[in-house]
This record gives C-alpha cells, sequence and structure tokens, in this order.
C-alpha cells in the first residue's frame, strides 16, 4: 500500500474551516483514500473515502488533487469535539485484500 | 445498532504471565481486525478474520500471540507469555465484507505490563 505524509499537528478556530493536508504521492490507480479519527480514549472512527472525484457527507468533504498525488479532508464548522488524531490511509477497495495501514496521523486542537 | 464489543476495558498483569481479550463484532460483519495500538502511534494490524479463516497474520508475534475466531463471530486474543512492550491498547474492529469501506472500531482494551 501507498504511504502517506501528514503534518504532525494543527490547530483550527472554533467554527472555522479545518483543511488537513496529505500527501500519498505514490499512490496506485486502484487505491482509494480514506480518512478516519481518533477521539481521545477512543477507537478510530471512519470519515469518509474517495477514488479521485471529490466526496462530501454529513461530516466533512474530501478533495483529491487531479494527479491523486494529495488530498485534504476539510471539516466545515469546527467544534471542539473534532479535536481528535487524523488519521489519511491509501489502501486497495476493491476486491481482495482490504487492510487499513495507519500512520501517526494529524493531532487536530480545536481551540475556543 | 449495537458496536463492536470488546472486554476487559482494562487490564493489568505481570511479565510472563497470560492474558486474553475477547471482541464481539457487529453481527453479520464477515471481516474481523485486531490492532495494536502502542502510545503516540497509529494502530498496527496484528491479525485478519474473513468469517473463521485467518486472511492475514504477517505482523502477529506467533511465538507469543494467537487468535481464534470460532463459528465466524466472536474472536479472542490471547498472550502467553506477555512481555513488558506488549503495553498496548487492543483495538478490535469489523466491517461487513473484506473489501468494504468503512470498519468500525470497538473502544480497545488498554493492557499494562509491569
Amino acid at each position: 500500500d501507498a504511504k502517506t505524509t501528514q503534518p504532525p499537528s494543527m490547530d483550527c478556530a472554533e467554527g472555522r474551516a479545518a483543511n488537513l493536508p496529505c500527501n500519498h504521492s505514490t499512490i496506485s490507480g486502484n487505491e482509494y483514500v480514506y480518512w478516519y479519527r481518533q477521539i481521545h480514549s477512543q477507537g478510530p472512527q471512519y470519515i469518509i473515502h474517495g477514488l479521485k472525484n471529490n466526496e462530501t457527507n454529513e461530516m466533512a468533504s474530501l478533495i483529491i488533487t487531479e494527479d491523486r498525488k494529495s488530498s485534504t479532508l476539510i471539516l466545515p464548522h469546527a467544534t471542539l469535539r473534532d479535536t481528535a488524531v487524523y488519521y489519511c490511509i491509501v489502501g486497495k477497495g476493491g476486491a481482495g485484500s482490504y487492510q487499513l495501514t495507519f500512520g501517526k496521523g494529524t493531532k487536530l486542537s480545536v481551540i475556543p | 445498532e449495537a458496536g463492536v464489543a470488546q472486554s476487559p476495558r482494562y487490564k493489568i498483569i505481570e511479565k510472563r504471565q497470560s492474558v486474553a481479550f475477547w471482541c464481539n463484532p457487529i453481527s453479520g460483519h464477515a471481516t474481523l481486525y485486531w490492532y495494536q495500538q502502542i502510545l503516540g502511534q497509529g494502530p498496527k494490524l496484528l491479525i485478519q478474520f474473513q468469517n473463521n479463516g485467518v486472511v492475514d497474520d504477517s505482523q502477529l508475534p506467533k511465538d507469543r500471540f494467537s487468535a481464534e475466531r470460532l463459528k465466524g463471530v466472536d474472536s479472542t486474543l490471547k498472550i502467553q507469555p506477555a512481555k513488558l512492550e506488549d503495553s498496548a491498547v487492543y483495538l478490535c474492529a469489523s466491517s461487513l465484507e473484506r473489501w468494504n469501506t468503512e470498519a468500525f472500531f470497538g473502544q480497545g482494551t488498554r493492557l499494562t505490563v509491569v
């Protein structure tokens, strides 16, 4: 699976948009980009995933560059409850072995 | 729907003792994962089951760790004997299909080996 690079930490003011970047320059054509987050003392929680088109759900938006070498997770109106470690993961979503290989993620702190 | 259940939530043992963790996945989920998360790191996959068969256990330290998933539902992860470096949170996750894109995680079991 392709490796990802994320900043170790970021701050965001409450109510503002949080933009979390991820580099995955070695991604292959059939690999998806997944985002999970882990709030303190809890298990990881799925947020969103995409292949090459931008995606949006009730939690966040995922913007993938045209060359698919990087992506950005956007939390449109960050709240204190969004303080967590955010993991960007690249892996195969189709038939075959599907695994989530976690890196160290980005620790997002939402500040009042 | 009920989430992934794990027990116990916390466990403290001495090195060289044995310990077992239990996981009950979401009903109907064919795929079950065990992860180890050391403080300050992301979760590391230990073993993956599809129903009651092992899909991947390449990162499981088989000299001391074992896991089973009888009848393709509940699963247990055992460590025998435990080492200090096994201190971590052990997370269980499940998903509907092997290639399903969303995995659901339990709250984990925090193991401290002293």
